[in-house]
C-alpha cells in the first residue's frame, strides 16, 4: 500500500533562512507526488508536482522539491523564508490506478520568526 | 474564473441531525472527492466519484452519503450515524488521470452542538 510520511509536525525558521520540509513516500509503482499549502481555514493550494518529467521540480512562491528515488524522498525547500510562508504544508502521493485519489501525509506546520 | 465552491463555510449540527454540505465545480472535471481533515491527521478520503451517477467509498465512508446526479455537483450528507462529525471538510476535483493535480474548495467547518 502506498503511504506518505512527513518528518516533523512543526518546523520553525527565521525569516530569510532556508526552509526544508521532509517527505518520504512508499510506493510499488512510479509515484506522482504533490506538495500543497494550506492557510488557516482555507482549502489546499498546489505548490508543485512531480510526474516523472524532471527530478527537480520548481513550484510557486520560490519553492522547489527534488525527487530522489533511491531515498524515496520528495523534500520541499525554499532558499529564503518569508513571513507569508507561515502555513501548513502537505505532501501527497496519487494512488495508483488513475483514480486521482490522494494519500496525504500528516502535514507540517511552518512557523516563520521575524 | 473556474473553481470549486463549497457552502456553507461554517455549519452547526445538533445531535441526531443529518446535514448536507454542498460542493459545486465549474472546471469541467470528471472526478470529485470529499476529504475530512482533523488536526494532526492530514486528510482522509470519505467518498469519490469519477463519473456521473457513480461513486465509491473511501477510507472513512461510514456515517456519510453522497450523490452525483450532475457533473458539476457532489453533495455530502453527514448522517446521524457519524458519531464524531466535528471536522473540516474539503471537496476536490480532478480531470482524468492520476498525474493531474486536485483543485480544492475553501472547506466547510462542521461543529456538533
Amino acid at each position: 500500500a502506498q503511504s506518505v510520511t512527513q518528518l516533523g509536525s512543526h518546523v520553525s525558521v527565521s525569516e530569510g533562512a532556508l526552509v526544508l520540509l521532509r517527505c518520504n513516500y512508499s510506493s510499488s509503482v512510479p509515484p506522482y507526488l504533490f506538495w500543497y499549502v494550506q492557510y488557516p481555514n482555507q482549502g489546499l493550494q498546489l505548490l508543485l508536482k512531480y510526474t516523472s518529467a524532471a527530478t527537480l521540480v520548481k513550484g510557486i512562491n520560490g519553492f522547489e522539491a527534488e525527487f530522489k528515488k533511491s531515498e524515496t524522498s520528495f523534500h520541499l525547500t525554499k532558499p529564503s523564508a518569508h513571513m507569508s510562508d507561515a502555513a501548513e504544508y502537505f505532501c501527497a502521493v496519487s494512488e495508483s490506478g488513475n483514480t486521482g485519489k490522494l494519500i496525504f501525509g500528516q502535514g507540517t506546520t511552518l512557523q516563520v520568526k521575524p | 474564473d473556474g473553481g470549486i465552491t463549497q457552502s456553507p463555510k461554517y455549519l452547526f449540527r445538533k445531535e441526531g441531525q443529518n446535514v448536507t454540505l454542498s460542493c459545486e465545480q465549474n472546471l469541467n472535471h470528471d472526478a470529485m472527492y470529499w476529504y475530512r481533515q482533523d488536526p494532526g491527521q492530514g486528510l482522509r478520503l470519505i467518498y469519490y466519484s469519477q463519473i456521473v451517477n457513480d461513486f465509491q467509498k473511501g477510507d472513512i465512508a461510514e456515517g456519510y452519503s453522497v450523490s452525483r446526479e450532475k457533473k458539476e455537483s457532489f453533495p455530502l450528507t453527514v448522517t446521524s450515524a457519524q458519531k464524531n462529525p466535528t471536522a473540516f471538510y474539503l471537496c476536490a476535483s480532478t480531470s482524468w488521470g492520476g498525474n493531474t493535480e486536485a483543485f480544492f474548495g475553501q472547506g466547510t467547518r462542521l461543529t456538533v452542538v
